[in-house]
């Protein structure tokens, strides 16, 4: 099984800032890599898929790079709707698609 | 729109069994392969089993295998997860997600609780 990594588990940032988030895979991935937000009460949604796609009327300050073991989800510009835990989870080696721990992205 | 309605959770003692329920709309239901995922509290989530858009393809997490059952209804656009024999560790948020690999629709999930 894939184990999925994420850092920093919690990220501060001030409202209009950028934010980098990273995760890293133990095993190569192609491109195989989606990154979700979920606030709280709420389900998990979809904002990245295969690395860098990006879902359905996800706006462009969402974006997704890397290759191999190495991800990262750049948000730009962060508004209060932004300010949530994001997961990013590996479809690559499946069964199983394994998450990773989350990064909460707070307000500073 | 795409919905997800789950439902059939609740608090059951330690090897006990529940039989979970999703109602989907608002997409052709036998077209797409579902899956269940789970959330324990404060944890990231938790792919637990898929099944393919016919339902003669079935998959699960080694942390269910053999206990949890997978199916699906086309005829009532529904998705079912009867899980038997549950553990203290099966205490989640189970959600039903549409897709096999990339889950662009979540439902609201239903809360199992496993506890004496």
């Amino acid at each position: 099984e894939i184990v999925m990594t994420q850092s920093p588990a919690t990220l501060s940032v001030s409202p209009g800032e950028g934010a980098t988030l990273s995760c890293r895979a133990s095993q190569s991935l192609s491109s195989n890599l989606a990154w979700y937000q979920q606030k709280p009460g709420q389900a998990p949604r979809l904002l990245i898929y295969d690395t860098s796609t990006r879902a359905t009327g996800i706006p462009a300050k969402f974006s997704g790079s890397g290759s191999g073991t190495e991800f990262t989800l750049t948000i730009s510009s962060l508004q209060s709707e932004d300010f949530a835990v994001y997961y990013c989870q590996q479809y690559n080696n499946w069964p199983p698609g394994t998450f990773g721990q989350g990064t909460k992205v707070e307000i500073k | 729109e795409v919905q997800l309605l789950e439902s059939g959770g609740g608090l059951v003692q330690p090897g006990g069994s529940l039989r979970l329920s999703c109602a989907a709309s608002g997409f052709t239901f036998s077209n797409s392969a579902m899956s269940w995922v789970r959330q324990a509290p404060g944890k990231g989530p938790e792919w637990v089993s898929a099944i393919s858009d016919s339902g003669r393809k079935t998959y699960y997490a080694d942390s269910v295998k053999g206990r949890f059952t997978i199916s699906r209804d086309n005829s009532k656009n529904t998705l079912y997860l009867q899980m038997n024999s549950l553990r203290a560790e099966d205490t989640a948020l189970y959600y039903c997600a549409k897709d096999r690999l990339v889950h662009d629709s979540w439902g609201h999930g239903t809360l199992v609780t496993v506890s004496s």
